[in-house]
């Protein structure tokens, strides 16, 4: 089993559709980040967590939030979603100071 | 500002021609800086961390290096399993947030 889990991977919907895209890990990290990928400009962080209290907001936050809601889990939420987050959604997790980030599969959601 | 820049874009090379691709940063405090191999339709696979100048790692036909201001991949003898996308990324001390770099998309032809 991989060690971060993407759900879905795969989602089309509607604009102005609530979405949340799930992440579960079984690497036993502290930290938690979500980044979106667009050709060309590669990942960019929305949203990060050092801890399950711990939320703090990215590069690119608005429009979006999320829920720690364990240590293994943290979820993205587009509250009312729109044609140019269409993008390809990554979850990934690290351990502490100086080491490397861990990577799910990833989310492609599209908007129409 | 924290930065990462990759260079080229693209690249293509003939099987067994080896070559270097290169990742420039702009960062405040260094603690890592890190490659990463990306497949299509995979997320990010880790392959190396290097912390200080003048640091190396090898990995198979994989070698990385760092300077105080850009780190290079050098790939020797490449195989067309080694087709990919590869991404830099720096940690600095401000925020312990990572910084990607765009990519060199690599095309190896048998």
């Amino acid at each position: 089993d991989a060690d971060v889990t993407q759900t879905p991977r795969n989602r089309i919907t509607k604009t102005g559709k609530r979405i949340m895209l799930e992440c579960s890990q079984t690497k036993g990290h502290d930290r938690m980040y979500w980044y979106r990928q667009d050709p060309g400009l590669g990942l960019r962080l929305i949203y990060y967590s050092f801890d399950v209290k711990d939320i703090n907001k990215g590069e690119i936050s608005d429009g979006y939030s999320v829920s720690r809601q364990a240590q293994a889990k943290f979820s993205l939420s587009l509250e009312s979603a729109i044609p140019n987050q269409t993008a390809l959604y990554f979850c990934a997790t690290s351990g502490n100071d100086f080491q490397p980030q861990h990577f799910g599969d990833g989310t492609r959601l599209s908007i129409l | 500002e924290d930065q990462v820049t990759q260079s080229p874009e693209a690249l293509r090379l003939q099987e067994g021609e080896s070559s270097s691709l290169n990742c420039s940063y702009t960062v405040s405090g260094l603690r890592g800086l890190f490659w990463y191999r990306q497949d299509p339709g995979k997320g990010p696979e880790f392959l190396f961390t290097l912390y200080s100048a003048g640091e190396e790692k090898e990995k198979e036909r994989l070698k990385a290096t760092l300077t105080k201001k850009e780190s290079f991949l050098h790939i020797t003898a490449p195989k067309p399993e080694d087709s990919a996308t590869y991404l830099c990324a720096v940690q600095g001390s401000v925020g312990n947030q990572f910084y990607f770099g765009t990519g060199t998309s690599l095309t190896v032809i048998p």
